[in-house]
């Protein structure tokens, strides 16, 4: 299975900034996987992409974060406008043949 | 809803030293599981997939286990060297392929030299 890039590696805001987060490639008929990680909660599943339709987003604040796939081969994680508790380090994750294949995380600070 | 938990939360053993890391979880109708690695800050490394009509997988010096009518995985790490220092999580798949996996919060392994 192909790795998954995840950027920017690092990323600083101040609060009420936007923020978008890639992640690419993943293959069009993969499902696609948003994840958070802070040391307080752990791994926490944000949303879900099959074939680039959601599945299931009800871990999401919907009124500040929006996932999408623009194309068969980048998805795309928003918040707008970001808060301090945004900060954590969020990864995107690939299901394939050999399971599931993460990305190296984009760690934000928002301050 | 399913749960995972992971205990001890960290744990150190001299070098060469074979140990056991022991995950659960509470619903026993799972898909697959799935054990991984993270070093620190770093991301997920992939170690071994099980799927559920599976019992064991290997990988050189790993095995896991797994036994779903009493809802535990073990991975077993044989001859600990100081690289093999990282969190180790396992995580857990429902029935039906692509679905989302739920995560214990890991394991950090120490390998004293």
């Amino acid at each position: 299975d192909a790795r998954v890039t995840q950027t920017p590696r690092d990323k600083v805001t101040e609060m009420g900034q936007e923020v978008t987060m890639r992640c690419q490639p993943i293959l069009g008929h993969n499902t696609v996987f948003w994840y958070r990680q802070t040391m307080m909660q752990g791994l926490e599943l944000l949303a879900y992409f099959r074939n680039r339709a959601p599945l299931d987003d009800s871990g999401m604040p919907k009124d500040r974060f929006s996932a999408e796939m623009p194309d068969a081969t980048l998805a795309t994680l928003k918040i707008q406008p970001s808060e301090p508790r945004d900060s954590a380090v969020y990864f995107c994750a690939r299901f394939g043949s050999s399971g599931y294949t993460f990305g190296s995380g984009t760690r934000l600070t928002v301050v | 809803k399913q749960e995972v938990t992971q205990i001890p939360a960290a744990l150190s053993v001299p070098e060469g030293e074979n140990l056991v890391l022991n995950c659960s979880f509470t619903d026993s109708a799972i898909y697959n599981l799935q054990w991984f690695r993270q070093d620190p800050g770093k991301g997920l490394t992939s170690l071994l997939l099980i799927q559920s009509s599976q019992r064991e997988q290997t990988s050189g010096r790993l095995n896991a286990s797994l036994d779903k009518s009493s809802g535990r995985s073990t991975l077993y790490i044989a001859a600990s060297q100081p690289g093999d220092s990282a969190t180790y999580l396992c995580a857990v798949g429902p029935t039906g392929a692509n679905s989302k996996l739920t995560f214990g919060k890991g394991i950090t392994l120490s390998v004293r030299p």
